[in-house]
């Protein structure tokens, strides 16, 4: 159906606080990726989903960072005590999941965080 | 260490005319995919091509065309008669088997 969708498109947090954001991926997609976009930057990996399972979680920064993707569907990114150096675009993408390498990864519009 | 550069920051072009991004990778997997994506002020990265290591053929898509080149590890992106709704940013990618590498992006601005 519709392409990837991200909620919410901006979140405003304080230093601290902890922070949940969603990505509903293009029906189908097997494949789910997070990266992290700041200012000027092109995007940073984050991690990969193979169904429900992270099969790749290599970019998370620290363990401040966590991934679910229960269902092989949705999925969340949990940022805990987030700080001020976390505020980016954090962008969601999903593939068919055919073949890493390969698969043309689809893109949502974001979530901007801002941490105060 | 695989490595994607797009040496040019900012472009500015006045409508109609050509403009050319550079877009030097670095790996060395034998196989290995090359993508363009374009990011317009919304935000969501729109993919444009993919190209695979083994295919040096160009490829023109309506006023956009890609020049592959292993010989000098580039994969640059012309956009012929430009218009105002090219100005985005552009990225480079390079997937390798495990990661996927963006370059920093170059924005193009269109100017009537």
């Amino acid at each position: 159906g519709a392409g990837v969708s991200q909620t919410p498109s901006n979140k405003v947090t304080e230093k601290g606080k902890y922070v949940e954001l969603r990505c509903d991926p293009i029906s189908g997609h097997t494949a789910l990726y997070w990266y992290r976009q700041s200012l000027g930057q092109g995007p940073e990996f984050l991690i990969y989903f193979q169904g429900t399972g992270a099969a790749d979680d290599s970019g998370l920064p620290n363990d401040r960072f966590f991934a679910v993707r229960p269902e092989g569907s949705v999925s969340t990114l949990k940022i805990q005590r987030t700080e001020r150096g976390d505020s980016a675009v954090y962008l969601c993408a999903s593939s068919q999941g055919r073949r890493r390498a390969t698969d043309t990864q689809y893109f949502g519009p974001g979530t901007r965080l801002t941490v105060l | 260490a695989q490595k994607v550069t797009q040496a040019q920051t900012e472009i500015s072009v006045v409508e109609k005319e050509d403009v050319t991004l550079d877009c030097v990778y670095e790996t060395r997997d034998t196989t290995y995919y090359l993508f363009w994506y374009k990011q317009p002020p919304s935000g969501e990265l729109v993919f444009l091509i993919r190209r695979n290591s083994f295919d040096e053929q160009n490829e023109i898509s309506g006023r956009y065309s890609w020049n592959f080149q292993k010989s000098t590890s580039s994969f640059n992106f012309t956009i012929t008669a430009s218009q105002v709704v090219d100005s985005a940013v552009y990225f480079c990618a390079l997937s390798t088997g495990n990661q996927f590498y963006f370059g920093t992006g170059t924005s193009l601005t269109v100017i009537p």
